[in-house]
């Protein structure tokens, strides 16, 4: 049962424009959102999150849209530089019902940005 | 400053053979954890460790056992590895447990069972 899914494994975009990377969750006890991005021999690394109360959060290129009522979250990256090529891991969690500790990841979503 | 440290870097068993992978972080943080990272999947929690003196079992635990050696160190031990134990393993650290706290991670370490 995967309760947090990125259904792109991949996305190719063209240096300068929007990348948009999506992710989807089966879980209505979820209210915390996160988005990690590791590159290849690397840990992943925390890039921006959001908190259910709240339906978007910017962070200078990096915006993160959140629509509790579709379960439905979206990164975009604009604009998408080369540096960008990376995994992006969504993940969420719950702060009541026994798992607070936990982070549930998707899969990832390889962004490949082009010169 | 290193953050998160993991050793080793790489190794390779064969079926049967054990092994401990060390973690320390130099953050302060109370709470850490071990992933597994397989092709095509998402991180998996093994164990994680909300407080010094504290041990869970995550979401695949077995097969592994973990100490919390003091605040910075959280090691991971496999008795008797399998082949199905092939993956990258990271280890990360937070503040305190809650998805809301930030987890820093480790560089991994990838474990080849043969």
């Amino acid at each position: 049962d995967q309760q947090v899914k990125q259904n792109s494994p991949s996305l190719s975009v063209q240096e300068g424009r929007i990348s948009i990377l999506n992710c989807d969750y089966t879980n209505s006890m979820f209210d915390y959102f996160l988005w990690y991005k590791k590159y290849p021999a690397e840990g992943p690394t925390f890039l921006i999150s959001i908190s259910s109360i709240k339906d978007k959060n910017e962070d200078g290129r990096f915006t993160v849209f959140l629509n509790k009522s579709a379960k439905h979250l979206s990164l975009h990256i604009v604009p998408s530089q080369p540096g960008d090529s990376a995994v992006y891991f969504c993940a969420a969690s719950a702060s009541s019902g026994g798992s607070n500790y936990k982070l549930t990841f998707g899969k990832g979503t390889l962004l490949t940005v082009n010169p | 400053n290193a953050g998160v440290t993991q050793t080793p870097k790489f190794q390779v068993l064969k079926t049967g053979q054990s092994m401990t992978l060390q973690c320390a972080q130099d953050m302060n943080h109370n709470s850490m954890y071990w992933y597994r990272q397989d092709p095509g999947m998402g991180l998996r929690l093994i164990y994680y460790s909300a407080s010094e003196g504290t041990t869970d079992k995550g979401e695949v635990p077995n097969g592994y056992n973990v100490s919390r050696l003091n605040k910075r160190e959280f090691s991971l031990r496999l008795e008797s590895a399998a082949p199905s134990q092939t993956s990258v393993y990271f280890c990360a650290s937070s503040e305190e447990t809650g998805g809301y706290n930030e987890q820093f991670f480790g560089p991994g370490t990838r474990l080849t069972v043969l």
